[in-house]
């Protein structure tokens, strides 16, 4: 179990431009989540996946995000046309099978920085 | 809508002292989890302890404990015995049944030698 594993961690951009990050869970996990982190802030919950299924999206998650987890195991978030106000950490976290409440465990994050 | 607010934006604390760090929540809810999470500078997200709302016992893990209190819709952490290697950022966390993770804003402790 090496644990969340995040790419790229660190992305610099120019407005405009389309970024892609991955995110590969803890492989028993089923549950995975997108969460963005702000300087001094806590994680904002953007959107989260069972298996394949994409079950709940954050109204943060404007037309300009689309995540994707097509075979159940690693997941794609997306940006379109970043924004500077999309400068952030994208954090991803994965946890154990829907009944078993309990940790999200973190990867390291990708910090996007839109100039 | 489920709400975590922690008041204090930063702390402070002598090694080897002891602190508290505040957290109350909001929620409807009966049943749900309360987690507290240490992220070190540039360092990924990690769990301190957490705390199940149906048990009245207050959660233990070495040297960091809580206070819950479920009718006030507190839950504060308490760290003994401070550490240098215990400054970080310091959030607390809500999450009912499998649903997503709500955070606060995060206190930003400093242990001072």
């Amino acid at each position: 179990d090496t644990g969340v594993s995040q790419n790229p961690r660190h992305k610099i951009t120019k407005r405009g431009q389309n970024v892609t990050f991955r995110c590969d869970p803890i492989s028993e996990h089923n549950r995975l989540y997108w969460y963005r982190q702000t300087l001094g802030q806590g994680p904002e919950f953007l959107t989260y996946f069972q298996n394949e299924a994409q079950l709940e999206k954050s109204r943060l998650l404007s037309d300009r995000f689309s995540a994707e987890r097509p075979k159940g195991s690693f997941s794609t978030l997306e940006i379109q046309r970043t924004e500077q106000g999309d400068s952030a950490m994208y954090l991803c976290a994965s946890s154990l099978p829907a009944g078993v409440a309990g940790e999200l465990f973190f990867g390291e994050g990708s910090r996007l920085t839109v100039l | 809508a489920q709400t975590v607010t922690q008041s204090q934006p930063e702390m402070s604390v002598q090694e080897a002292e002891t602190v508290t760090l505040s957290c109350t929540y909001d929620t409807s809810e009966s049943d749900y989890y309360l987690f507290w999470y240490k992220q070190p500078p540039s360092r990924q997200m990690i769990l301190v302890i957490r705390q199940e709302a149906y048990k009245q016992q207050n959660a233990t893990e070495n040297r960091f404990s809580v206070n819950f209190q479920k009718a006030a819709k507190s839950f504060s952490l308490k760290i003994s015995d401070s550490q240098l290697g215990d400054a970080a950022m310091y959030f607390c966390a809500y999450r009912r049944g499998d649903n997503d993770m709500r955070f606060g804003a995060g206190t930003r402790l400093t242990v001072k030698p």
